[in-house]
């Protein structure tokens, strides 16, 4: 078993739609949550941090349920920039990153 | 600023031969991470430095890898004898402080071995 896992998509839907994406993790001892985008052929990059009391970033919200070890990230009025693959990321301790496989979403007019 | 650079961003190597992966990471960034990413996956941690000391290498996948950063700051992660499964995406990542810190990821080298 994975130690994050998430359904690999892809997601398709039109521009304006509400996209839900959702990991598990299996580390009780994880002790910080991320969702990383990671565009084609590029590096991955800092979306935002999850916080168990949910925290929101313009049409990003991020939320942790450390009881069932469950994070989603919500998407709303989605723009085609959106499109891209979307990491779950936990960390064991404070350096080392541990990925899902990612979750592919694709935007269309 | 620069942001973390890594070189080269191509290397096409054939099986048996050795590469030499570079990592500048951002200027005063005390911790470094390597990775590796296969295709349709993410990526999976490697090893990590923190200044020139290498305090976690327990990703590297075999004693083929290899990783330095003698003067803690510039990396080089070496892989021996290369095998088809090496084949890859190699990212490095770099943090100012030594926990807790956002990590800032370079490029990438993406190495195909034939």
């Amino acid at each position: 078993r994975k130690e994050v896992e998430q359904d690999p998509g892809p997601f398709n839907v039109p521009e304006g739609a509400t996209v839900a994406f959702n990991c598990t993790y299996s580390n009780s001892a994880s002790q910080s949550f991320f969702w990383y985008r990671q565009d084609c052929r590029k590096e991955p990059k800092l979306l935002m941090s999850v916080y168990s009391s949910g925290n929101e970033d313009g049409r990003f919200t991020a939320q942790l349920n450390r009881a069932s070890q469950y994070i989603s990230l919500l998407i709303r009025d989605s723009k085609l920039s959106d499109s891209a693959t979307y990491l779950c990321v936990v960390s064991l301790g404070f350096q080392k990153l541990v990925f899902g496989t990612g979750t592919r979403l694709l935007v269309s007019p | 600023g620069a942001g973390v650079s890594q070189s080269p961003r191509y290397k096409v190597a054939k099986r048996g031969q050795d590469v030499a992966l570079r990592c500048d990471p951002i200027s005063g960034h005390v911790s470094l991470f390597w990775y590796q990413q296969a295709l349709g996956q993410g990526p999976e941690f490697l090893t990590y430095f923190q200044n020139e000391a290498q305090l976690d290498k327990s990703g590297l996948p075999s004693d083929r890898f290899f990783a330095e950063r003698p003067e803690g700051s510039v990396s080089t992660l070496k892989i021996q004898r290369t095998q088809q499964e090496d084949s890859a995406v190699y990212l490095c990542a770099s943090t100012l402080a030594e926990a807790g810190e956002t990590q800032y990821f370079g490029p990438g080298t993406r190495l195909l071995v034939l």
